[in-house]
């Protein structure tokens, strides 16, 4: 069945270090990709998203490219602050074969002063 | 423009017991969404209204779990009754249609659930 996998955390950097979060997904169809981000204390929301293969979802300087033929969708910023301390959600949704939204287990990422 | 409100946000209550859980959608959202998210785990879907049609229940225990959006505006999810294993946050959401699920869905603060 569709599903998505997301590096396990916790992820802990330095400020100013660059952020990888991998993501892997299994799916039918071409399905919408997306990363959520959950900040302490906050609800779900959306950072970023990539509707088909070879876009590149990026926002507040967190960037993440579709890759069909590596079915990934990896999330990647090139020098984090302490404010990006909060738990990264990688998530698909498709409607092939009716709709499914599916999210990953989550990575939270502590950032150091 | 205000949020997806859902109360209560924290909810204590002794096994076998009712519970219900409260959701308003961001006005003109037709798509309405509960899902469960267990301790260190992502979120996963129990029900998805559009308007005030069910179009997507498979994940819901019917044994126990309803759920309904009288209206296709606010909406309640029930457990009646309740197990230890409901322990867990549950999120609502909603979006503008899904467009093949590729519109952005917004949620609330969720409701957190122990049950003793």
């Amino acid at each position: 069945g569709d599903s998505v996998t997301q590096m396990e955390g916790p992820v802990t950097l330095s400020e100013e270090a660059f952020l990888t979060i991998n993501c892997t997904y299994t799916a039918t169809g071409y399905p919408s990709l997306f990363w959520y981000v959950q900040y302490p204390g906050e609800g779900l929301q959306l950072l970023l998203k990539a509707t088909k293969a070879d876009d590149k979802g990026s926002n507040k300087g967190f960037e993440a490219t579709y890759r069909k033929e590596t079915t990934s969708f990896h999330l990647e910023k090139g020098s984090v602050q302490v404010s990006d301390s909060a738990v990264y959600f990688c998530a698909l949704s498709t409607n092939t074969g009716g709709f499914k939204t599916i999210f990953g287990a989550g990575t939270r990422l502590f950032v150091k002063a | 423009e205000a949020g997806v409100v859902q109360s209560p946000r924290y909810k204590i209550i002794e096994k076998k017991q009712p519970v219900a859980f409260w959701c308003n959608p961001i006005s003109g959202h037709n798509t309405l969404y509960w899902y469960r998210q267990n301790l260190g785990q992502g979120p996963e879907l129990l029900i998805r209204y559009e308007n005030e049609e069910a179009v997507d229940d498979s994940q819901l225990p019917k044994d126990r779990f309803s759920a309904e959006r009288l209206k296709g505006v606010d909406s309640t999810l029930k457990i009646q009754p309740a197990e230890l294993g409901d322990s867990a946050v549950y999120l609502c959401a909603s979006s503008l249609g899904d467009s093949g699920g590729a519109n952005e869905q917004y949620f609330g603060p969720g409701t957190r659930l122990t049950v003793t």
